[in-house]
C-alpha cells in the first residue's frame, strides 16, 4: 500500500525559531511536493521536487527552504517561523510520466507558531 | 493559471447520486483533470482523472464534455462516509506543478 508519513501530526513552535518538517514516501516517486491548507484559501503549493538534489518554487516559497537529499525523503525547512506561518503543512508525492494518477498525500502537520 | 470554479456547497442523502460540476474555461490542451476527495485532520486522496469524454472507476465517475470546458463528478449513491470536500484540479504536470492549483473544494454533506 502507497505510504507518505509525516514526522508529526502536531506541532507548536515559538516565533523565530527554526522548524523542520519531515517527509518520507515509500513508492520510489520521482516527484515531491510540500502545501500548506489554510482555512478559506484551499491548498497552496509551496515547494517541489522532481529529483534528488532538485527543487522549484511554487506559489509561496516565501519564507521556506526545502532539502531533498534521498529520493524518499524531502523536508520543508522554516527558517525563522512567524505566526502567519500557523498552518497545516501537507506532504505528496507522485511517479513521473503521464497517467501517473494524481499525488499521493501524507496526513498533515498542524503547525502552530506562537 | 488553469482556474477552476466549484459550488461552495452541496447537501445530499445516503442512497442517493450526486453530481459536482467544476467549471475550468481556459482549460489548455494538455491539461488533465482531476479529482481528490479530503476528510477533516487528513490529506487529500486522490478519486479520479480524465483527459476527455467518460472515465469510470470503483469510487467515481468523471465526465467531461466535447469542449472541456468543465467536468463532473458522479458519485453514486452516496453514504454518509462520502462527507468529505471534493477538489477539483486541472493542469499538465509536464509543464510545471504550479499549475496544478487546488481551489477551495466543494463541501459535500450526506445526511441519513
Amino acid at each position: 500500500d502507497v505510504k507518505v508519513t509525516q514526522s508529526s501530526r502536531y506541532l507548536v513552535k515559538r516565533t523565530g525559531e527554526k522548524v523542520f518538517l519531515e517527509c518520507v514516501q515509500d513508492m520510489d516517486h520521482e516527484n515531491m511536493f510540500w502545501y500548506r491548507q489554510d482555512p478559506g484559501l484551499g491548498l497552496r503549493l509551496i515547494y517541489f521536487s522532481y529529483d534528488v538534489k532538485m527543487k522549484e518554487k511554487g506559489d509561496i516559497p516565501e519564507g521556506y527552504s526545502v532539502s531533498r537529499e534521498k529520493k524518499e525523503r524531502f523536508s520543508l525547512i522554516l527558517e525563522s517561523a512567524s505566526t502567519n506561518q500557523t498552518s497545516m503543512y501537507l506532504c505528496a508525492s507522485n511517479p513521473s510520466g503521464r497517467d501517473r494518477g494524481g499525488q499521493y498525500f501524507g496526513p498533515g502537520t498542524r503547525l502552530t507558531v506562537t | 493559471l488553469a482556474k477552476t470554479t466549484q459550488p461552495i456547497s452541496m447537501d445530499s442523502y445516503e442512497g442517493q447520486e450526486v453530481n459536482i460540476t467544476c467549471s475550468h474555461n481556459n482549460i489548455a490542451t494538455n491539461d488533465y483533470i482531476t479529482w481528490y476527495q479530503q476528510f477533516p485532520s487528513q490529506g487529500p486522496r486522490f478519486i479520479i482523472q480524465g483527459y476527455k469524454t467518460k472515465v469510470t472507476n470503483e469510487v467515481a465517475s468523471l465526465f467531461i464534455p466535447a469542449d472541456r470546458k468543465s467536468s463532473t463528478l458522479s458519485l453514486p449513491r452516496v453514504s454518509l462516509s462520502d462527507t468529505a470536500v471534493y477538489y477539483c484540479l486541472v493542469g499538465d504536470e509536464n509543464t510545471g506543478f504550479q499549475k496544478l492549483v487546488f481551489g477551495t473544494g466543494t463541501r459535500l454533506l450526506v445526511s441519513p
